[in-house]
């Protein structure tokens, strides 16, 4: 089946620890996203990918760090810089490219919890 | 991109049709109106978009009002399992491949 997979599921981390997040795609989508969701609220977006070997910052960047070495990947590492990283993460992605219409598609999420 | 205003929450009756409002008065010309909705604990799910005419698919139904300002989705026959957030975004050409989701509608279908 063709999709997007995240994980873990959940995830817990220590005080002043890195985690990292896994995000694979196989629907040879060029573009990858990774948004946070806090309770009750909308998704922000983090880092985004539009072609391997290149990613942008989104609206909070700080305190986390992405690489796109392949296409169907694309991992983000929450540092020990967030100091508020207890929320549930979301990847996406997308076909890509300069196209007026653009649908993503997600996820199932992974929740993250600080010890 | 256009901002999008929606009421917070909504009820409808299992069976019946939920019609949710969205308003983005402010939408150019050139920017397109996404549903997306998200069931708990779950990442969103993409519904339906369209840009002036309406649209329909096997999830659902997209009415753009003529001047663009507003749109309703359409859940013809709402389940218990279409209770979720749905969010109306609002996208243009300039925003890159960037999507920005408000907070949503909260949709309670009950028995």
């Amino acid at each position: 089946d063709g999709g997007i997979t995240q994980s873990p599921k959940y995830l817990f981390r220590k005080e002043g620890q890195n985690v990292t997040l896994s995000c694979e795609q196989n629907l040879n989508h060029d573009a990858m996203y990774w948004y946070r969701q806090d309770p009750g609220q909308g998704l922000r977006l983090i880092y985004y990918s539009q072609i391997v070997n290149d990613f942008q910052k989104g609206d909070i960047a700080e305190g986390y760090s992405v690489s796109r070495e392949k296409k169907e990947s694309f991992p983000l590492t929450v540092t020990s810089a967030q100091k508020n990283p207890t929320a549930f993460y979301l990847c996406a992605s997308s076909i890509g490219g300069d196209r007026d219409q653009e649908t993503q598609y997600f996820g199932p999420g992974t929740r993250l919890l600080v010890l | 991109d256009a901002k999008t205003t929606q009421p917070p929450s909504m009820d409808c009756a299992e069976g019946r049709a939920a019609n949710l409002p969205c308003n983005h008065s402010t939408i150019s010309g050139n920017e397109y109106v996404y549903w997306y909705r998200q069931i708990h604990s779950q990442g969103p799910q993409y519904i339906i978009h369209g840009l002036k005419n309406n649209e329909t698919n096997e999830m659902a139904s997209l009415i753009i009002t003529e001047d663009r300002k507003s749109s309703t989705l359409i859940l013809p026959h709402a389940t218990l399992r279409d209770t979720a957030v749905y969010y109306c975004i609002v996208r243009g050409p300039n925003a890159g491949n960037m999507l920005t989701f408000g907070g949503g509608t909260r949709l309670m279908v009950k028995p």
